[in-house]
């Protein structure tokens, strides 16, 4: 059981460049999740999606867009990269009826903006 | 709104010494609490929750916290510190969207 999965594990672009970050989970979890997390400052949450279809904003929005494909995948892609940008990305999940809000979380992408 | 506080970003103990990892939270409902722990280049994992069942909480690998709503506190313990519990910790709570908090973590190390 794979649980969830995120492609790339690495990256590396240059300012200006798009790139998307594809996160599928196998556990038919309803919510799903990006967050960041930067030296310091722990994890903050870039947008989630509660269900199938739906799509919101979290903590730190913008230079961000994301796609809940179907109930499996949640890619966040970046249009235009900034060395802000530069940061450990984790998408997560979670069922949501009767659950307590434990959260399942892949591996991590590691992306660098020179 | 709901956050926690992690009071120490590093805390560095002997092998077979005590461990505390403390966390504070706010929140304007009764909280849900997580303790997550984050070992080298990997994901964060559930190490235990605090769902108001009982205010002293077993995890995994020996660890353990207790919730005092007095003190607003839920803190992280293990008696005896193994060389494989070097990791990041991170304690979260359940705000009222349902999603998590994070604080900013605190990284144990362990001295043989």
């Amino acid at each position: 059981n794979a649980g969830v999965t995120q492609t790339p594990k690495f990256q590396v672009l240059k300012t200006g460049q798009s790139m998307t970050l594809q996160c599928a989970q196998d556990m038919n979890h309803n919510s799903m999740y990006w967050y960041r997390q930067d030296p310091g400052m722990g994890l903050r949450l870039i947008y989630y999606s509660a269900s199938e279809g739906t799509t919101d904003k979290g903590e730190v929005p913008n230079g961000y867009n994301v796609s809940r494909l179907n109930k499996r995948e949640f890619s966040l892609r970046l249009e235009s990269a900034a060395p802000s940008q530069t940061s450990v990305y984790f998408c997560a999940s979670r069922e949501v009826t009767g659950n307590t809000g434990e959260l399942f979380f892949g591996e991590g992408s590691r992306l660098t903006v020179l | 709104a709901q956050s926690v506080t992690q009071l120490g970003s590093h805390v560095s103990v002997s092998e077979g010494a005590l461990v505390l990892l403390r966390c504070n939270y706010s929140s304007s409902v009764p909280p849900y609490l997580f303790w997550y722990v984050q070992y080298p280049n990997q994901g964060l994992q559930l190490l235990l929750k605090y769902t108001s069942a009982a205010t002293l909480v077993k995890g995994i690998n020996g660890f353990e916290a207790e919730f005092k709503k007095s003190e607003t506190s839920f803190h992280l313990t293990k008696p005896s510190a193994h060389m494989s519990d070097a990791a990041e910790y991170f304690c979260a709570v359940r705000d009222n969207t349902d999603k998590l908090i994070f604080g900013t973590g605190t990284r144990l190390q362990v001295f043989p």
